[in-house]
């Protein structure tokens, strides 16, 4: 089955930094990729998503990029900032939005 | 739009009882799908329903079980606890447009 590897585990930056959080998929049939930011004792809410035939959308600071070749991808925050910490989850989807296999997560803390 | 509510937020159990959860989806959406999340395995897909009926399965044993009501309301219980089954337990429901799925608050489960 679909298997989502996310790394790193934990990321700390500097406000006003950028970051980057990477995600590998294993099946070539995924073709839906969300992104989504959880707070402590909070839900999981979508912060962006893209679809396999795309390779690039962005919305605001947050920016996703996707290589289907190498079957990984990307997101970017520009301009970190305190509220931006939280733990970030990649996910991939052979049906647009159902069945999502999550990575691991990765914890992510702005400093100020 | 309201959007998906699970009830009961926390409960505690011992282990070898069952327990029921509850999710309504927001208004419209056909489809909902039930998480797992632990510190451990992370985010894990347990089902999805669609018009009531169950359309995928994950990877958890039977005692694992769920349904969905004609008004697109889903329970889903587990029967014979184990300490193991403590997690959070996350809904997540998907519009007739395939659109993004979008999760509940979740029910905090702890088995003693």
């Amino acid at each position: 089955g679909e298997n989502v590897e996310q790394h790193p585990s934990t990321l700390s930056v500097q406000e006003g930094d950028s970051a980057v959080i990477k995600c590998t998929y294993s099946d070539s049939a995924s073709n839906y990729f969300p992104w989504y930011k959880q707070e402590l004792g909070k839900r999981p809410q979508l912060i962006i998503d893209i679809r396999s035939n795309v390779g690039e959308k962005k919305d605001q600071r947050i920016a996703v990029t996707l290589n289907k070749t190498a079957k990984h991808f990307s997101l970017h925050i520009t301009e970190t900032q305190p509220e931006d910490s939280a733990v970030y989850f990649c996910a991939a989807s052979k049906r647009y939005g159902n069945k999502l296999v999550f990575g691991a997560g990765t914890i992510l803390r702005v400093k100020s | 739009k309201a959007g998906v509510t699970q009830t009961p937020r926390y409960l505690i159990k011992t282990r070898g009882q069952q327990v029921t959860l509850s999710c309504s989806p927001i208004s419209g959406h056909r489809s909902v799908s039930w998480y797992q999340q632990t510190p451990g395995q992370g985010l894990q897909f347990l089902f999805e329903y669609f018009s009531e009926t169950q359309r995928n399965k994950g990877n958890f044993p039977g005692r694992f079980s769920g349904r969905q009501f004609s008004n697109s309301r889903s329970e889903m219980n587990v029967s014979t606890l184990e300490l193991g089954d403590s997690a959070l337990y996350l809904c997540a429901s998907l519009g007739e447009t395939q659109e993004t799925q979008y999760f509940g608050p979740g029910t905090r489960l702890l088995v003693l």
